[in-house]
Formats: structure tokens, sequence, C-alpha cells
């Protein structure tokens, strides 16, 4: 089991431009979640999918921010245009079975800074 | 609505001392699920535990253990013997039954000074 697989790692990119963070969830699971964590509001939710249908996208700041799941094994969050306040890591989450009573998985992070 | 708070927001002790990482929720559901998670200083978020609202058991693994107790609406976790790996931010986090949302509290920066 490889794990909850985000990429790129790392990404360093200019304000005003487009950012695409991508995901794959473990195989099997069958809802994937988008976290950002900022020092300032912590570990937040914006948006999350079951069996690659978008169920809650409040926590989704704003029109910049859009995120899909074209089939079960791939995720993208996209911001565009980005905004030096979008800096943050973005984690993806994968789970399993429904009523919050499986655990949550997650990918190593992605660290987006926008200068 | 759900609300963690951990109140802790940073803890030093010594190498080989207990330490314990306070853990309160809110919910107005009956069924409702607790997780502790580690975040190491590589940033990746380690999943420690998870209980549900129907099993106050006690849970002890290694130098790990959790105390879940509804009448306080606490979770909390207790390292023994502590180590300098265990220095991490760690995060205490709820769900309800029927909604998949994880809500985590702001996290307690523990460090362990040897």
């Amino acid at each position: 089991d490889a794990g909850v697989i985000q990429s790129p790692r790392h990404e360093v990119t200019e304000m005003g431009q487009e950012v695409t963070l991508r995901c794959k969830p473990i195989s099997g699971h069958n809802s994937l979640f988008w976290y950002r964590q900022t020092m300032m509001r912590g570990l937040e939710l914006l948006i999350y999918f079951n069996n690659n249908v978008p169920i809650d996208d409040s926590g989704m700041p704003e029109d910049r921010f859009s995120a899909k799941m074209p089939n079960a094994s791939f995720s993208t969050l996209k911001i565009q245009p980005s905004e030096p306040r979008d800096s943050a890591v973005y984690f993806c989450a994968s789970r399993t079975g429904t009523g919050g009573d499986y655990g949550y998985t997650f990918g190593s992070g992605t660290r987006l800074t926008v200068v | 609505a759900q609300k963690v708070t951990q109140a802790q927001t940073e803890i030093s002790v010594v190498e080989k001392e207990d330490v314990t990482l306070d853990c309160v929720y809110e919910t107005r559901d009956t069924t409702y699920y607790l997780f502790w998670y580690k975040q190491p200083p590589s940033g990746e978020l380690v999943f420690l535990i998870r209980r549900n609202s129907f099993d106050e058991q006690n849970e002890i693994s290694g130098r790990y253990s959790w105390n879940f107790q509804k009448s306080t609406s606490s979770f909390n976790f207790t390292i023994t013997a502590s180590q300098v790996v265990d220095s991490a931010v760690y995060f205490c986090a709820l769900s309800n039954f029927g909604n998949e949302k994880l809500t985590f509290g702001t996290g307690t920066r523990l460090t362990i000074i040897p």
C-alpha cells in the first residue's frame, strides 16, 4: 500500500499564476478530502468527495479555488489566480466506509508558497 | 456544530518524564468518533488512534495511553517515559456519525528536552 500520494511536495509560484495540486488516494478508498494548514487557521477542511462526487465544498475559501475528482484514483485542487495568502500546506486524505467510523489517511502534503 | 479544544498550545518536558495532552470536544451527536494525530517536524500527519463514542475503555499502546471520559467530553493522551522522538505537534480531532468531516483542534506542540 503506497498510501495517499500528493504532488508536488513543494511549489513556489508567483502571484497571479495558476497552481494545480494533485492527489492519488489509497486504492479502494471511496472518500477523499482536501485540507489546508496555516499558522493562523490550523487545519481546515476545504472540500470532500464521496464516490467521486463533491459532498461538501463549504470550506473552499473563494471562487479562485476549485477541485475535481474525475475518477476514483485522482483528484486535483486548483487555485487560479493564486495570491500570497494562499501560501499554506495542502493535505489530501482518503478513507473507506461511511459514517465517520473509519480512519483517515493523509498524504505528505504540498507546501505552497505564492510570492 | 462540532468543536475540538486543545488548550495547551505548547508543552516542554524533560526526557523520560510523563506528559498528558488534553482534548475537550463538543458535539450534539450521540455517535461520534475521536482521533489523535501526530505531526512530526517532517510535516506529515500520522494517525495514532480512533475511538467511537460507545467505547469508553481506556487504551494503552506501548508508551501511549488514552483516557476517554464522556462525562467531561474529554479524550486525553498520555505519553509515558517521553523520548526525544515524541517531539511533534499533536492534534485531536472529531467526526460525527453520518458526516465525514473531520474537525481538528489547534494542536499542542510537544518538545522533549534531552
